[in-house]
C-alpha cells in the first residue's frame, strides 16, 4: 500500500500570508494525486485533481504542483475561509490502491 | 446538481453488520466514467477509503477491510449500499458516500472524488 505523508501537521499563519502544504508518497504515483479541503462538521471538498488541475469553482489562489513522490498545495494569499484541514489522496495502479494522507491543519496565527 | 445522501442505522452493536445506503439525485448512476464510493472518518482522525463500485457492478475494496466489506448498487433506485460485517468500536466513524471521477489512460486508472454526501455518524456500542 502506498503511504501519503503530509507535512506539517499544523500550519499557523495569518490572513494574507502564503501557505505551502506538502504531500509525499512512499512510491511514485505519477500525477495521480488530488487535494481536498475539509471544514469542521462538513464533508471534504475537491480542490485539485491530477496534481495541478483546479476543480470547478475553486479560486485561482489555490494551486497544486508536483509529480512522482513529492507534491505541494499552495494558497497564495490566505482568506479567512481557507482555515481548514487539507488532505491529499492518491490512486495508484501498481499495486492497485487508494489512500489519503493524514491531513494538514491550517490555523489562524 | 448532483446530490448524495447517506441513510441507515446510527448505532450498531459489536459483532453485528453495519448497513448504509446512499441515494443519488440530480444524475444517473448508469452514466459511465464514475465510481461510487464509501469513505469514513473516525472522530478527530483522517479519511479512510473503504471501497467503490463501478456502474458495471465491479468492485474495488481497501485491502485492510476487504474481508468484511460488500458494496452493491441498485441502479433502478439510483442507490448504492455498504455492508460492513463484524464491527468493533474501531469502526465508529462518520461514513461518507462520494462519486469518483474515473480517468482511464490505456491500462492506467485515476480516481478522484468530486461530489460527497454530508456524512452520517455510525457508533458501534453495546
Amino acid at each position: 500500500e502506498i503511504v501519503l505523508t503530509q507535512s506539517p501537521a499544523t500550519l499557523s499563519l495569518s490572513p494574507g500570508e502564503r501557505a505551502t502544504l506538502s504531500c509525499r508518497a512512499s512510491q511514485s504515483v505519477s500525477t495521480y494525486l488530488a487535494w481536498y479541503q475539509q471544514k469542521p462538521g462538513q464533508a471534504p471538498r475537491l480542490l485539485i485533481y491530477e496534481a495541478s488541475n483546479r476543480a470547478t469553482g475553486i479560486p485561482a489562489r489555490f494551486s497544486g504542483s508536483g509529480s512522482g513522490t513529492d507534491f505541494s498545495l499552495t494558497i497564495s494569499s490566505l482568506e479567512p475561509e481557507d482555515f481548514a484541514v487539507y488532505y491529499c489522496q492518491q490512486r495508484s495502479n501498481w499495486p492497485p490502491s487508494l489512500t489519503f494522507g493524514g491531513g494538514t491543519k491550517v490555523e489562524i496565527k | 446538481q448532483l446530490q448524495l445522501q447517506e441513510s441507515g442505522s446510527g448505532l450498531v452493536k459489536p459483532s453485528q453488520t453495519l448497513s448504509l445506503t446512499c441515494t443519488v439525485s440530480g444524475g444517473s448512476m448508469s452514466s459511465g466514467g464514475y465510481s461510487w464510493s464509501w469513505i469514513r472518518q473516525p472522530p478527530g482522525k483522517a479519511l479512510e477509503w473503504i471501497g467503490y463500485i463501478y456502474h458495471s457492478g465491479s468492485t474495488f475494496y481497501n485491502p485492510s477491510l476487504k474481508s468484511r466489506v460488500t458494496i452493491s448498487v441498485d441502479k433502478s433506485k439510483n442507490q448504492f449500499s455498504l455492508n460492513l460485517s463484524s464491527v468493533t468500536a474501531a469502526d465508529t466513524a462518520v461514513y461518507y458516500c462520494a462519486r469518483g471521477v474515473i480517468l482511464v489512460r490505456g491500462v492506467l486508472i485515476n480516481v478522484w472524488f468530486d461530489s460527497w454526501g454530508q456524512g452520517t455518524l455510525v457508533t458501534v456500542s453495546s
